[in-house]
């Protein structure tokens, strides 16, 4: 499975834009891009996916590079309800079911 | 409001005990799904099912079973329960086919092995 990679932690001011970026060179013509993100004591929740045009959703953006190398997951106003880890995952468009989590970045909100 | 179920969120069990944790989802979905979390070392897939009575082996599989006898409950069993295997377990369910992309997490139960 490709990998990604992301920073360990991040801070960020609040109601200020949060840009939390993802490096995955290996990725292949296939592969979607999702992000998770888990608040403290929850199990991870669906924030958005892409595989090639930038998207957005009601809770943020996601903008892909156009080698699809790296993509960058954009909070657009942070509150301190988005202070969690967040996860950059890819997923095979067939055949493979499962998603495969890293580490993440835990992302504080500063008040 | 979809919803993924776990029957507890704490449980304590002592090493050599035989341990059930169940996932219940009311979405009418194909697979099923269960993770164990460690500091450190992020979210890593035990079991998956993509159908009922159809099972995968995950990434750490040893250790454990899992059981699929209806579609929406899937079940993690620890047939002897080792201090190791004290850790959050998540399960999470999503449906099948290109167009469903959204896996559903619940809330996660804490497993401490004594």
């Amino acid at each position: 499975d490709a990998k990604t990679t992301q920073p360990n932690s991040m801070e960020s001011n609040e109601e200020e834009p949060v840009h939390l970026p993802c490096n995955h060179s290996t990725i292949s013509g296939t592969d979607y891009i999702h992000w998770y993100r888990q608040l403290p004591s929850q199990g991870p929740e669906y924030v958005i996916h892409g595989l090639t045009s930038n998207v957005n959703n009601r809770m943020a953006s996601l903008a892909i590079a156009e080698d699809r190398k790296s993509s960058t997951l954009i909070l657009h106003r942070a509150t301190l309800r988005d202070a969690a880890v967040y996860y950059c995952i890819l997923r095979p468009n067939f055949g493979n079911e499962k998603l495969t989590f890293g580490t993440g970045t835990r992302l504080t909100i500063i008040p | 409001d979809v919803k993924v179920t776990q029957s507890s969120r704490y449980l304590v069990k002592r090493t050599g005990e035989k341990v059930f944790l169940e996932c219940v989802q009311d979405m009418d979905h194909e697979n099923m799904f269960w993770y164990r979390q460690d500091p450190g070392l992020g979210l890593r897939l035990i079991y998956f099912s993509y159908d009922v009575k159809m099972k995968e082996k995950g990434d750490i599989p040893e250790g454990y079973s899992v059981s699929r006898e209806k579609k929406e409950r899937f079940s993690l069993i620890l047939e002897s329960a080792s201090t190791n295997q004290t850790s959050m377990y998540l399960c999470a369910s999503r449906a099948s086919g290109p167009s469903y992309n959204e896996q559903f997490f619940g809330p996660g139960t804490r497993l401490t092995v004594l």
